[in-house]
Order: C-alpha cells, then sequence, then structure tokens
C-alpha cells in the first residue's frame, strides 16, 4: 500500500479481554515502531522492529503489553486482561533503516 | 533528560504572519529534530527535520532554526494560512531509535 495501514480504525472491548491491533508498514520499511498517543499530547514510544527482532522495547507500560513482527512486515501489537487506562489512540509507524518515520492513521482503543 | 519541551501549547496567527514554535532539550546525544504536523483523525505528517550540524534549513515557508549550545530548536512558518491550522509537534531522537515528542502546539490561522 501507499502508506502505513493500521486495523482496526477503532477497538471498543470491555474490560478484561485482550486486544490485538495490527500494522501494516510501507512495503520495504525495515523498521517498525508502535506508539502511544493521549489526547492533546505527543505521540509516546512504546517499542520498535528492525526487520523482525524487537530491538527496543523499554515504552511497554508492563508486561500485559506485547508485540511480534514475525515475517520482517506485518506486526501486532496485544494488550492482554485490558484496563480502562489503556485507552488511547495506538499509532504504528514505519521507515528504512535509519530514515523519516512514517506514521498511520491510528487505532482508537477504548476500553469499557 | 529524555524529555522534549514545547511551547506554545495554542497559538492563534492572523493570516499572513509568522508562526514560531519553539522546543528545547536535554539530551546531547540526539542527532535528529524533526517536526510533524497532525490533523484531526490523522497520523502525524513528517513536515520538515534537521540533523545537528546545521544551525538553519528551510523547505518553502518552513523553516527549522537550531541552536546547539542552547539545546533549543524552533520551526517557523512564514506567510501562515488557514490551511496551516493543525497540531505541531517536536521530536527528537538519536539514529535509527525512538522519537521523543514535545507536547504540541495547536496552531489557529485567522483569515
Amino acid at each position: 500500500g501507499a502508506g502505513v495501514s493500521q486495523s482496526p480504525r477503532y477497538k471498543v472491548t470491555k474490560r478484561g479481554q485482550d486486544v490485538a491491533l495490527r500494522c501494516d508498514p510501507i512495503s520495504g520499511h525495515v523498521s517498525l515502531y508502535w506508539y502511544r498517543q493521549a489526547l492533546g499530547q505527543g505521540p509516546e514510544f512504546l517499542t520498535y522492529f528492525n526487520y523482525e527482532a524487537q530491538q527496543d522495547k523499554s515504552g511497554l507500560p508492563n508486561d500485559r503489553f506485547s508485540a511480534e513482527r514475525p515475517e520482517g512486515s506485518i506486526s501486532t501489537l496485544t494488550i492482554q486482561r485490558t484496563e480502562q487506562r489503556d485507552s488511547a489512540m495506538y499509532r504504528c509507524a514505519s521507515s528504512h533503516f535509519g530514515g523519516p518515520q512514517h506514521f498511520g492513521d491510528g487505532t482508537r482503543l477504548s476500553i469499557l | 533528560q529524555q524529555q522534549v519541551k514545547q511551547s506554545p501549547q495554542s497559538l492563534i496567527v492572523q493570516k499572513g504572519g509568522i508562526s514560531i514554535i519553539n522546543c528545547a532539550y536535554e539530551n546531547t546525544a540526539f542527532d535528529y529534530f524533526p517536526w510533524y504536523q497532525q490533523f484531526p483523525g490523522k497520523g502525524p505528517a513528517l513536515l520538515i527535520a534537521i540533523r545537528p550540524d546545521v544551525s538553519e534549513k528551510k523547505e518553502g515557508r518552513f523553516t527549522i532554526s537550531f541552536n546547539k549550545s542552547a539545546k533549543q530548536f524552533s520551526l517557523h512558518i512564514m506567510d501562515s494560512q488557514p490551511g496551516d491550522s493543525a497540531t505541531y509537534f517536536c521530536a527528537a531522537s538519536t539514529e535509527g531509535g525512538k522519537l521523543i515528542f514535545g507536547q504540541g502546539t495547536e496552531l489557529s490561522v485567522k483569515p
């Protein structure tokens, strides 16, 4: 595709459920980043991959959050046992190695 | 030390005026400083970026000024237009790594 694609665009789920958010990066982009953006704030780094290898997961808030990119392309961010505080916009970005990051339009997650 | 501080939080400018947004950082290891523009409902879009080996970069109506000794950088939008009304984020990173974003500036350009 032409840009970074994220799905679903909106996700509403009950507290305690697991959710999986998908990111399809720009074709050929080696690096893939996950961010979380609260309303009125800048994106906050969660984790990133080069190819299939997770390079930095220092921004993941706790062990309920995990991410994978098994074939070095599509990535999934999984949140287990969701809590209301997990409600936010989750954004994915991709880039060529060391290049500028291009963002998707995000997944709006709401935990009831 | 990982923070990037951005000001002002909001800015109103008349059409044709100059919009100026400022950012400051602490981590001297940062070597890449992009600015992103975000419209409602959309993801941040890269506007312009600079590395610390230059003091200024200009692309069209957008200019980044960079002061390495003061650890500050700013975005200047010349001849501001209503279509420039958006939220602007500065950011900083080390090469190939995570972006640390400022808090954002909501710019409104009045006709």
